[in-house]
């Protein structure tokens, strides 16, 4: 079992619809868990990080984190094409260093 | 965010020959940087965590002898891929872990692109 698993996609919503994204973690006991888009071609960037369980909103972005459940999952309302990306979930393991490990990512596709 | 950069931006070499890539924190120090390797579609697999001072610790499958890794000063570390061949060819990004006000955030660099003919 990969600690950070994602659906690969590619998910293709229409624009102004919303995408949500999957993402779940294999240890119970991580505490921190990052949402990155990466264009083709270039490096990650942070879109949003979440600790507690429940919901975090920024902009058109939420992070929903369910520890229970091990899972976390980001929510883009009104999308935009301009958001077609791969989005990489990632969790930190802090008994390791606090490394980051990433999922495999999702594409995302958003249709004019 | 902070800053970090990364040189050469894409490089093109020899099978054989040795290629170094460096990574700056531009307006930060980072005790800690990452490096990772992503392969086409795929994900970014850690190779190593470097420490400044000290040496890299190597994820589970990567030779730390083919992949030198150098973190001598706070602002930046630098990745040798020694004696490069084809399947060394990829993107390595690294990533610097700024940690402030209790809040820990790490930065990626914008990648090199390696191909090695």
């Amino acid at each position: 079992q990969k600690e950070v698993e994602q659906n690969s996609g590619p998910l293709s919503v229409p624009e102004g619809a919303i995408a949500s994204l999957n993402c779940t973690y294999s240890d119970r006991g991580s505490q921190s868990f990052f949402w990155y888009r990466q264009y083709s071609g270039k490096s990650p960037e942070l879109i949003m990080f979440i600790y507690s369980n429940g919901d975090k909103e920024d902009g058109r972005f939420t992070a929903q984190l369910n520890k229970a459940s091990q899972y976390v999952s980001l929510l883009i309302r009104d999308s935009q094409p301009s958001d077609s990306a791969t989005y990489l979930c990632a969790v930190r393991k802090y008994n390791q260093g606090g490394k980051l490990i990433f999922g495999q990512g999702t594409e995302l596709s958003v249709k004019p | 965010g902070a800053v970090v950069s990364q040189h050469p931006s894409w490089v093109i070499c020899k099978s054989g020959t040795s290629v170094k890539i460096e990574c700056r924190s531009l307006d930060f120090q980072a005790t800690t940087m990452f490096w990772y390797r992503q392969f086409p579609k795929q994900s970014l697999m850690l190779m190593a965590t470097s420490n400044e001072g000290s040496k890299a610790t190597y994820e589970q499958g990567v030779e730390k002898d083919k992949f030198l890794i150098n973190h001598a000063s706070l602002t930046l570390s630098t990745l040798t891929v020694t004696s490069a061949h084809p399947e060394d060819s990829s993107f390595y990004i690294c990533s610097a872990r700024e940690t402030s006000g209790g809040v820990v955030e790490q930065f990626f660099g914008p990648g090199t692109r390696l191909t090695v003919l």
